[in-house]
């Protein structure tokens, strides 16, 4: 399984929803990563975890929430988003965070009304 | 500031032609290099990697080439296919840091 399987694909939210996007890979990869893309810009870096542990968090606004369970699955809890919040969330996965290549999911497109 | 660049947002080639795509960095700490692949709604998909240690590296029809003195990469894809249109990213990374990517080239094989 070489997979970093996201869900949902789409979703649709209210500024004062509170949703959760899913991401799980089952490659025994130990670093998982949250990414942020808009429209005709590159993925930008939100957090990423490292044998289960926040490593980095680069200063993404406390509305958003990552959680690792395990090191299979990592949840992106979203309460009080704002309309610029809108884009793509890509959710990836590497053998460790040292220097190997990134896995990513197929992303989940969010829309915030 | 963009430490990664990509200064053509799109190339037309034509079928069985060459595709070079260009990646221009401006950390001299990086030292590994990887080129991704998206097609719309789709996360993107790793195609080759190079690390500083060398300056080409050759995967079927994809090569990427890298010139540190330049801070320039390049990906070569010949012969271009239809089925190569798509956007793609070059990315970048210092040891034990994160990916840097660059804003992407949508690439567009004419049959």
């Amino acid at each position: 399984d070489t997979e970093v399987t996201q869900t949902p694909k789409h979703l649709v939210m209210g500024m004062t929803n509170k949703k959760s996007l899913k991401c799980e890979q089952h490659m025994g990869h130990r670093a998982m990563y949250w990414y942020k893309q808009k429209a005709k810009k590159p993925p930008e870096l939100m957090f990423v975890y490292s044998y289960e542990k926040l490593s980095i968090n680069e200063s993404v606004p406390s509305r958003f929430s990552p959680e690792c369970p395990n090191s299979s699955l990592l949840n992106l809890h979203l309460h009080a988003l704002q309309p610029e919040d809108s884009a793509l969330y890509l959710c990836a996965s590497s053998p460790d965070s040292s220097n190997e290549k990134l896995f990513f999911g197929s992303g989940t497109q969010l829309s915030v009304l | 500031d963009q430490q990664v660049k990509q200064n053509s947002p799109s190339l037309s080639v034509q079928e069985g032609r060459i595709s070079i795509l260009n990646c221009d960095y401006t950390n001299s700490m990086f030292d590994y290099f990887l080129w991704y692949k998206k097609y719309p709604a789709e996360g993107p998909t790793f195609l080759i990697s190079i690390s500083s240690i060398k300056d080409k590296n050759e995967d079927g029809r994809f090569t990427v080439f890298l010139n540190k003195s330049a801070k320039h990469l390049s990906l070569h894809i010949v012969p271009s296919q239809p089925g190569d249109s798509a956007v793609y990213f070059c990315a970048a990374s210092a040891p034990g840091n994160q990916f840097y990517f660059g804003t992407g080239t949508s690439l567009t094989v004419i049959p």
